[in-house]
């Protein structure tokens, strides 16, 4: 149980283009999904905190209008890289956590996508 | 704001040898901690976790760790490590009771040798 999936898995696009990468959670409902960063060889980064039904929380440094977040449903939350440069190539992961727990409770996460803007 | 420090950033030990690997945060307030680990190709996937009571905590495959309050310190633990312990290990930190997400650490690098 409490499997998220991602999609796609890897993408290339040009400058310039959007890129949409939707993370789900397979088995069980999740209000609040998380999206993060990984640069090559750092941590994982916090971006945005997205809740179904309302309007994502951005992090300091993040730029809302770069990174759209939406949070249709309770199993599914969409990220989308508009205007995609190089500097934006990056491995962007998910995590989910189960509606039935604490926001603060065990989060779930997603293989992740691999990003490239030629 | 959260901070988290990994001392070790790349280890390297032979099957058998006990693991200490080192995590300390930074944050002003009660908070929970976890260790992550990410296998080569695979996705994250929580070895433990602390949020109160004992401060030891036991997780999977043998791992514990140990929350230290004064030392801001959760390190993570193995007696014996194997070949499929190879992986990157995340430390990770978020604020009790609050809507964050994790705070992570910049990871350690284990390599097991058999």
């Amino acid at each position: 149980g409490a499997v998220v999936s991602q999609h796609p898995s890897r993408v290339i696009c040009k400058s310039g283009t959007s890129v949409k990468i939707e993370c789900r959670s397979l088995d069980f409902q999740a209000t609040t999904m998380f999206w993060y960063r990984q640069f090559p060889k750092k941590s994982l980064m916090l971006m945005a905190t997205s809740n179904e039904g309302s309007k994502a929380t951005y992090e300091q440094g993040v730029e809302k209008d770069k990174f759209l977040i939406n949070h249709a449903s309770l199993t599914l939350s969409t990220l989308t890289v508009t205007s995609a440069h190089p500097e934006d190539s990056s491995f962007y992961i998910c995590s989910a956590v189960p509606t039935t727990s604490a926001v603060t409770d065990t989060q779930y996460f997603g293989p992740g996508t691999r990003l490239t803007v030629l | 704001a959260q901070s988290v420090s990994q001392h070790n950033h790349h280890v390297i030990l032979s099957e058998a040898a006990s693991l200490e690997l080192g995590c300390n945060y930074s944050y002003g307030g009660t908070v929970n901690l976890f260790w992550y680990v990410q296998y080569p190709g695979q996705h994250l996937q929580l070895l433990l976790k602390y949020f109160s009571g004992d401060p030891l905590v036991k997780g999977i495959k043998g791992f514990e760790a140990e929350f230290i309050k004064s030392k801001f310190s959760f390190n993570l633990r193995k007696p014996s490590v194997q070949w499929s312990d190879t992986a990157e290990y995340f430390c990770a930190v978020n604020a009790r009771g609050g809507a964050d997400g994790l705070t992570f650490g910049k990871g350690t690098h284990l390599i097991i040798q058999p």
